[in-house]
Parts: C-alpha cells; structure tokens; sequence
C-alpha cells in the first residue's frame, strides 16, 4: 500500500553543519510531496511541497528536489542553526489533502 | 501567517464518556480536515469535510466518530463512546481548496487521554 519512509528517530547537529533527512515514497499515484516542520508546542506547518520531478524547491534555506525515479524528496539545508530544531514530517498526498506522512525526524542544533 | 486554534490543548477523560473536540479554523478556508497521533506513530488522516458534509474517511474514522460545523462556527470531532485506543493527539486542519496544491494549515493538536 501507499507509504512514506523516513529518516527515523533523532538527529543531531552542530550549527553550521549541513544536514539531509531522507525521504521516500510509494504511491500508486501520481506523487505530490511536502516537508512539514514542527517546533515544540507549536503547530505543524508547511515547509516545502512539489510535484515536479527534478525540480529544487526552497524556502527558508531548506530545499528538496522530488526524484520520481528513486522516489525521493530529500530534505537538505546547507548550514543548520540553533532554530532548526524542530521535528521534521514529510507527506504526500493522495487526494482532496489525504495526506500519508512519515513518523517524523527530530532534528536537534547544538552551539 | 493563518492560524488554526485548537481547544483545549489536553483532555483527560473516563473511558465510555462523550469527548468534543473543537477546532477554529482559519476564517476563509472551505475545507476541514482532522488527523490523529498516537505516540511514536505518524500522523494519520481521519476525515475531510466541506460544505457540510463529509467527503472522505479512513478506516480510522469508526462508528463512534462524527463531525460537523454548525453555522460556520467551530468543527468538531466528537466521540461517543470513548475507547482506550482513542487516546492520540488530535490535530485539525483547513485549507482554502481542496486540491492538492492548496496548504493546509494545522492547529496545535488536542492531546486526548482516556482512561
């Protein structure tokens, strides 16, 4: 059935450092792939989405680029700050905003 | 940016009680959508509704589930009777459209715990 995978559990950072968190699907659809972040106490909200294959996307020094050949929509930034701690989700839809996410990554920046 | 509030943010209750679980979305949007949690599990979709009906729902989405937005004031997800596999966290969502380039915009989530 339809799924996402992605980087489990906890990662860890310096700030400064670069960072990617693995994404991949599968869908008997036709794929649409978001990144939601998640800070403590607050709301999930959207970070990144396309469904344009190899195509980057960026938005506030995170990009993407969905690979339909691999099913992949890695997300990458090439320097983590002290803010970028957040729980990480990335999704797809499947229609009408059904959308199957992964069990998250927590990503936590160290000074 | 838009905000989706959720209230209250935790609820503790006796297994078998009714829960309602209230949800202000962002005030244009047209489409309502509520996801669960449970812990150390990915969020999953319950049910999306719009123009006062539900549009689709999950095999999540039992019996004892039901929404509804009367006179465009707060969506709810109520639950009656409540089990011990309900406890998650529940999170609302809305959105403008409903199609797949719209973004959806999620309140803080409701932590429900059923004893």
């Amino acid at each position: 059935g339809d799924s996402v995978t992605q980087t489990e559990g906890l990662v860890t950072l310096t700030k400064g450092l670069p960072v990617m968190l693995n994404c991949t699907y599968q869908t008997t659809y036709s794929p649409f792939l978001f990144w939601y972040v998640q800070h403590l106490n607050e709301a999930p909200k959207l970070l990144l989405k396309s469904s344009t294959d190899n195509k980057r996307t960026e938005h506030q020094g995170f990009y993407a680029t969905l690979h339909k050949s691999s099913s992949s929509f890695h997300l990458q930034k090439s320097s983590v700050q002290l803010s970028d701690s957040a729980l990480y989700f990335c999704a797809y839809d499947s229609g009408y905003n059904k959308l199957t996410f992964g069990k998250g990554t927590v990503l936590l920046v160290s000074p | 940016g838009p905000k989706v509030l959720q209230i209250p943010s935790h609820q503790i209750i006796d297994m078998g009680q009714m829960v309602t679980l209230n949800c202000d979305p962002v005030s244009n949007h047209l489409y309502f959508y509520w996801y669960k949690q449970i812990l150390g599990q990915q969020m999953e979709f319950l049910v999306n509704f719009y123009n006062g009906k539900v549009m689709e729902k999950s095999k999540l989405f039992k019996d004892q589930f039901s929404v509804e937005r009367p006179d465009g004031s707060y969506f709810t997800l109520k639950i009656q009777p409540t089990a011990l596999e309900d406890s998650a966290v529940y999170f609302c969502a809305s959105s403008l459209g409903g199609g797949r380039t719209e973004t959806l915009y999620f309140g803080s989530g409701t932590r429900l715990t059923v004893l």
